[in-house]
């Protein structure tokens, strides 16, 4: 089964408002990280946060992880048009080597 | 700085045929991943390796087959094609095979089987 599921699946919101995308996982983990992916395009590395961090801040983005709860949330502040895409959340499992098992991903579309 | 170089990056195939596709990593990374991601979906881990040597093994199927050179770039070798190979795969590389560092994808290669 799937170790992470992210919510919502598709989100629709306006330029300049807040968007926040919520994943959850199932196994004990190493890190988490979150991904972009224009359609049909390469998955782009956001952030990477460890299972002892709680937040972590790049620009526009904040993550944060509750091992606790087994959940992180990744909040895009003031959208623009350009952040339209899917984004994934990938936790890392180590068992001797490092493995990222996917989320479903969130579908975000800023509107103009 | 350089990132992940795939190639190539589309290519059609008919079933039963063979494909290869290539990944040259990060400079001075040494640990590969293959992920195969179909429409829609999320993606799918294949396989890993580290330092040459296979580290995990995931949803690969049998027909598949990779490795790591020397070099530390790697292919994935896939034979007896089905339409249902039909995806887009990523490859990844990080320093250190459990170290629990960034994982850098490619820009992918597009496989179409017909």
């Amino acid at each position: 089964s799937q170790q992470g599921e992210e919510d919502p699946q598709a989100l629709s919101i306006q330029e300049g408002e807040n968007a926040t995308m919520n994943c959850s996982y199932k196994t004990s983990i190493n890190n988490l990280q979150w991904y972009r992916q224009n359609s049909g395009r390469g998955l782009v590395h956001l952030i990477l946060i460890r299972s002892n961090e709680r937040e972590k801040h790049s620009g526009r983005l904040r993550v944060t992880l509750d091992t606790s709860k087994k959940s992180s949330s990744l909040l895009i502040t003031a959208s623009r048009a350009a952040d339209t895409a899917s984004y994934f959340c990938a936790t890392a499992i180590i068992q001797g080597a490092q493995k990222l098992v996917f989320g479903q991903g969130t579908r975000l579309t800023i509107n103009p | 700085a350089a990132g992940v170089i795939q190639s190539p990056r589309h290519l059609i195939k008919e079933k039963r045929e063979t494909a290869t596709l290539k990944c040259y990593p990060i400079p001075r990374h040494d640990t590969v991943y293959w992920y195969q991601q179909g429409p829609g979906q999320d993606p799918q881990f294949l396989i890993s390796f580290y330092e040459k040597m296979q580290s995990d093994k995931g949803s690969i199927p049998d027909r598949f087959s990779a490795q790591q050179f020397s070099d530390y770039h790697s292919e994935l070798n896939m034979s007896s094609l089905e339409l249902g190979d039909s995806a887009l795969y990523f490859c990844a590389s990080s320093l250190g095979g459990s170290s629990g560092n960034t994982i850098y994808f490619g820009e992918g290669s597009w496989l179409t089987v017909v």
